[in-house]
């Protein structure tokens, strides 16, 4: 089946503690992107990446990482999380050659940091 | 950058009638594309409908339609025959492959359908 796997669904915990929200599509996707969903706000980009090695910053990146080096795997990596961050966080990826592409999106990650 | 404005934060609807969801967006491209995705409460993110914006003809799909009026930049979405399954938060989203590879949404109606 085809799908973008984020995991963990759930995850709480405390200020500082390094963590990573693992993402995997296993559609070929060249283009890959995380969003976090906040209350009267919408989705917000956080990064993106077009293709393996290439990384770009959306309009949230502070406070986040990610890398690619694989072009079925984009993780989301919090170093030193804060209680700001606490949000739902999607995975989205996407055909980029066809030109009307929509986004895929994983099932969510709903982050607790306290 | 483009922005997407979604003016109606909350909407209710009787089972079976129409309802009409507002988006308005602002973009200075020229070759750009938009969206409705469907939330619902298990929080799993569908996309219900697109639109190229070279097109002139509204999208359609099922009981899904979208009224695209692009000198207004402006992009509802029309649910007919409304079902207790709409039920769910609606995202207005658009991208663009000419500069940057963003994309952008509203910030959400929550539609209610009340049997």
């Amino acid at each position: 089946e085809a799908q973008v796997t984020q995991n963990p669904r759930y995850l709480i915990t405390v200020t500082g503690k390094k963590l990573t929200v693992t993402c995997s599509q296993n559609m070929n996707h060249e283009y890959m992107s995380w969003y976090r969903q906040d209350p009267g706000l919408g989705l917000r980009q956080i990064y993106y990446s077009m293709n393996v090695e290439v990384t770009d910053k959306g309009d949230v990146p502070e406070g986040y990482k990610v890398s690619r080096k694989e072009k079925r795997n984009f993780p989301l990596i919090l170093e030193s999380p804060s209680p700001n961050q606490t949000s739902l966080y999607f995975c989205a990826s996407s055909p980029w050659d066809r030109r009307n592409s929509p986004l895929h999106f994983g099932n969510g990650t709903r982050l607790t940091v306290t | 950058a483009q922005t997407v404005t979604q003016s109606q934060p909350e909407m209710s609807v009787q089972e079976a009638e129409t309802v009409t969801l507002s988006c308005t967006y602002d973009t200075s491209e020229s070759n750009y594309y938009l969206f409705w995705y469907k939330q619902p409460p298990s929080r799993q993110m569908i996309l219900v409908i697109r639109q190229e914006a070279y097109k002139q003809q509204n999208a359609t799909e099922n009981r899904f339609s979208v009224n695209f009026q692009k000198a207004a930049k402006s992009f509802s979405l029309k649910i007919s025959d409304s079902q207790l399954g709409d039920t769910a938060m609606y995202f207005c989203a658009s991208t663009s492959r000419d500069t940057g590879n963003q994309f952008y949404f509203g910030t959400g109606t929550s539609l209610t359908v009340i049997p």
